[in-house]
């Protein structure tokens, strides 16, 4: 089975400063990968998704995040946080669509709350 | 679209007593997902279903808990009985077989006392 580590479990920044929450994940085989975001008292939200292509994809509210096939890397960044971007950071993994049974299965991580500083 | 409605949004009830959380997903969505989110343990997926049949259950933590998917717009997820330890949010999503994105509903905060 599928396992995501999320390396910090709290992070604080000053607004401005630059972002790079870590994701790694453990499965030998082909993956999609997944931000998700939750604001304060709200759900889960999808910030950018990687499934195949180029390995640098860009999200919504300037995230961006690079895929790292040979260090099962996937880690999220932003160049400038603002206080709205407070909020708590998954990351996800499942399986490639064609792998066959239990494909739709979302494993998260356990999260990385942002907390910016205006 | 309306998204994946929860109900309900909030629940506070009394050990031993049973809890029913409510989910309707997107229409057209093929897929549902229950999860249960705490602080100690995060997002932990519960049960998925597959065009109503519960394809994996293994997330599920005791019998106390079962799930059910009558039709493809409408599951429910009950606790009977309930412990204090069941206290989380629970999130149900939802998602087509050609989609690669899981979509959450709002969630359903329970609380055990």
């Amino acid at each position: 089975a599928q396992s995501v580590s999320q390396h910090n479990h709290h992070v604080i920044l000053s607004e401005a400063a630059s972002l790079e929450l870590g994701c790694n994940y453990s499965y030998g085989g082909t993956v999609n990968l997944f931000w998700y975001v939750q604001y304060p008292g709200q759900h889960l939200q999808l910030l950018l998704k990687y499934f195949s292509g180029d390995p640098l994809v860009k999200g919504i509210k300037g995230f961006e995040a690079e895929f790292i096939k040979s260090k099962f890397s996937f880690n999220l960044r932003k160049p400038s946080v603002q206080w709205s971007d407070t909020a708590e950071y998954f990351c996800a993994v499942r399986r490639a669509l064609n792998s066959g049974a239990g494909s739709y299965q979302l494993t998260f991580g356990k999260g990385t709350k942002l907390s910016v500083i205006p | 679209d309306a998204g994946v409605i929860q109900s309900p949004r909030h629940e506070v009830t009394e050990m031993g007593q049973e809890v029913t959380l409510r989910c309707k997903p997107i229409s057209g969505h093929d897929y549902l997902f229950w999860y249960r989110q705490t602080m100690m343990r995060g997002l932990e997926l519960l049960i998925y279903f597959n065009n109503n049949v519960p394809i994996d259950d293994s997330g599920m933590p005791e019998d106390r808990f079962s799930a059910k998917m009558p039709n493809a717009s409408f599951s429910t997820l009950k606790i009977q009985p309930s412990e204090p330890r069941d206290s989380a949010v629970y999130f149900c999503a939802s998602s087509s077989w050609d989609s690669l994105e899981v979509h959450f509903g709002p969630g359903t905060r329970l609380t055990v006392t």
